[in-house]
């Protein structure tokens, strides 16, 4: 079975500050593991994934991620936050050898002017 | 413009009566899947299709149905709506294989009273 847990389910940052939102998974197969951003009143769009080619994931809008393997996580960061990552963020994992996305709860990032 | 259209964005029914949430995406994509989206709980999956005439319960199934006629569609159905289904509800469709993308809709809000 595979699951993610985002750790935090409102997180506030202020502009110009270092984000970092925490996803941690579990699989029993190496994982494809995703970041996807919502923004109000629209569908999820993905940020940025993980396939198993470089630990370091770089995505749209700044944003990058780390695998790390030892710690089974995958947090989200950007050095500096603007008004316009004002969102909910989504961790998901899929593992190899099943078609199955599973989402984590959420984190709702608050940008402090 | 590659998209997955959803309609209607917002509904508001009465128990018991059915209604059909429609999905549609123009990217050939084989697999779509329905998720429903609450407070604290992330999206969890519904229904899911790999293929046409290929569809399978996800964690959520109770209370709906889905039919996968042709590739392009996947629509919701609930027969009989319970105040219980309130909730966001969003169609997802990407190619089959591993780490592949999920195109989302735009959510449908519907509300059962």
């Amino acid at each position: 079975a595979q699951s993610v847990t985002q750790l935090g389910s409102h997180v506030s940052v202020s502009e110009g500050a270092l984000v970092l939102l925490r996803c941690n998974y579990s699989s029993s197969v190496p994982p494809y593991l995703f970041w996807y951003v919502q923004y109000p009143n629209q569908g999820l769009q993905l940020l940025l994934k993980y396939t198993s080619a470089a630990t370091l994931v770089k995505g749209i809008n700044g944003f990058e991620a780390e695998f790390k393997k030892s710690e089974t996580s995958f947090h989200l960061t950007k050095p500096s936050a603007h008004m316009s990552d004002a969102a909910e963020y989504f961790c998901a994992v899929s593992g190899f050898g099943n078609e199955k996305l599973t989402f984590g709860t959420g984190t709702r990032l608050t940008i402090i002017p | 413009e590659a998209q997955v259209t959803q309609n209607p964005r917002y509904l508001i029914t009465v128990t018991g009566k059915k209604l059909t949430v429609t999905c549609s995406q123009n990217m050939n994509h084989e697999y779509m899947s329905w998720y429903r989206q609450d407070p604290g709980l992330g999206l969890r999956q519904i229904y899911y299709s790999m293929n046409v005439e290929v569809t399978d319960k996800g964690d959520v199934p109770e209370g709906y149905k889905v039919s996968r006629k042709e590739k392009r569609n996947f629509p919701l159905i609930l027969e009989s709506p319970s105040p219980n289904q309130t909730s966001l509800y969003f169609c997802a469709s990407r190619r089959t294989g591993l780490g592949t993308e999920a195109f989302f809709g735009q959510g449908t809000r519907l509300t059962v009273v």
